[in-house]
């Protein structure tokens, strides 16, 4: 099972700042991962596919990078409503799918 | 309008049975794959099951292996995940999701249906 480890666990930032959020995997996911946005009480909302791909109705402020091992996804310049809980999720190794545990990006 | 609709949460004694429902409106769910995941309170989220839409394939976690099953009713454009041998840990808001860029969740999710194993 591919394990996906996020970073930081929380982020304190300001409107207008840069972003960025890391997710590191256990063994390559080529370039099949995801990045997702939670708010409280809301379902998840599908951010980037395929590593770089938004997904339609996102932002270009939203931008996702990397392959292999190592993503970035980069939140050029937060809105407020950017704050909220990040995931990533792998889609190269399956199943299971796997999520990373999370990183909370909250008002400073 | 395309949407996803869980039904069927509820609270439930260890040990205890629900179905869930996941009906599509707007687009025929047996054209897509479709994923539940699960998300405990204030905990991240779970990959539960995967089923490849019209076809046979279907998936399970480990952790619900054996004591979950996934059936569709292309009728009602509807799946069920009848959930048996219910535990504490299975405690967690319900999401139904659609595939809709290769394999795996996906852009199209549902409200969710929470699910409470208590006595």
């Amino acid at each position: 099972e591919i394990v996906l480890t996020q970073s930081p666990a929380t982020l304190s930032l300001s409107p207008g700042d840069r972003a960025t959020l890391s997710c590191r995997a256990s063994q390559s996911v080529r370039v099949y991962l995801a990045w997702y946005q939670q708010k409280p009480g809301q379902a998840p909302r599908l951010l980037i596919y395929d590593a770089s791909n938004r997904a339609p109705g996102i932002p270009a402020r939203f931008i996702g990078s990397g392959s292999g091992t190592d993503f970035t996804l980069t939140i050029s310049s937060l809105e407020p409503e950017d704050f909220a809980v990040y995931y990533c999720q792998q889609r190269s190794d399956w199943p299971p799918f796997t999520f990373g545990q999370g990183t909370k990006l909250d008002i400073k | 309008e395309v949407q996803l609709a869980e039904s069927g949460g509820g609270l439930v004694q260890p040990g205890g049975s629900l179905r869930l429902s996941c009906t599509a409106s707007g687009f025929n769910l047996f054209n897509y794959e479709i994923n539940w995941v699960r998300q405990a309170p204030g905990k991240g989220l779970e990959w539960v099951s995967y089923t490849s839409g019209s076809g046979p394939t279907v998936y399970y976690s480990d952790s619900v292996r054996g004591r979950f099953t996934l059936s569709k009713d292309n009728v009602k454009n509807s799946l069920f995940l009848q959930m048996n041998s219910l535990r504490a840990d299975d405690t967690a808001v319900y999401y139904c999701t659609r595939g809709d860029y290769g394999a795996g969740p996906g852009g199209l999710w549902g409200q969710g249906t929470m699910v409470a194993v208590s006595s």
